[in-house]
């Protein structure tokens, strides 16, 4: 079975400083990998995806994501912080070899970034 | 790039009343629309999936007869929740597949009040 964690309900960083939220998954195949945020009262904004190719995902806002294979890992990275990056975070995973387009979210991580 | 509305936003309704959320693609073809409900502070748990012209595949725990989907077009699923109860209070988030991709677009969401 799919399934996504997220170890840490909160990230607090201050403004300027580089930021990781992590993120692990297990699927019994190759996984697509993304990254969501969600602002209060809003749906998610895909961040970016990693499909194949190069371990390292750019993606929106200055945002990138490397994958791990060896160690099950996809955690989000941003060089330096802003305010406005305050938000939840979701990672998410589908097994491509298993057909479909189920999408497995993880729990979410609250990201505070402090002026 | 593509977006995807829900109508409405926001909802409140009295015990026992059904409520229709509408989810639709405004500037592509869908071949799957997804929906996700969010309780607070919590991930999207998948509700169902649905492809267009056919019957919805529910996640195991989710009453069909309870929330009813329907995908009559490439750019139109909805999202009845009948006879709706406090516990069913919650925020609802579509989701669209591209026609011939696999990029998912999520809707910005219903935030559904049972009184």
């Amino acid at each position: 079975a799919q399934s996504v964690a997220q170890p840490e309900d909160q990230v607090n960083v201050a403004e300027g400083n580089p930021l990781t939220v992590k993120c692990t998954y297990s699927v019994s195949g190759n996984p697509y990998l993304f990254w969501y945020v969600q602002y209060p009262n809003r749906g998610l904004q895909f961040l970016l995806k990693y499909i194949t190719g190069d371990n390292l995902v750019k993606g929106s806002y200055g945002f990138e994501a490397e994958f791990n294979k060896s160690q099950t890992s996809f955690h989000l990275k941003k060089p330096s912080a802003l305010v406005s990056d305050s938000a939840l975070y979701f990672c998410a995973v589908r097994d491509r070899n298993t057909g479909g387009f189920k999408t497995i979210f993880g729990a979410g991580t609250r990201l505070f970034v402090k002026a | 790039g593509a977006v995807v509305s829900q109508h409405p936003s926001r909802v409140i309704c009295k015990s026992g009343t059904s409520v229709k959320i509408e989810c639709r693609s405004l500037d592509f073809q869908a071949t799957t629309m997804f929906w996700y409900r969010q309780f607070p502070k919590q991930s999207l748990m998948l509700m169902a999936t649905s492809n267009e012209g056919s019957k919805a595949t529910y996640e195991q725990g989710v009453e069909k007869d309870k929330f009813l989907i329907n995908h009559a077009s490439l750019t139109l699923s909805t999202l009845t929740v009948t006879s709706a109860h406090p516990e069913d209070s919650s925020f609802y988030i579509c989701s669209a597949r591209r026609l011939n991709t696999d990029t998912q677009y999520f809707g910005p969401g219903t935030r559904l009040t049972v009184l």
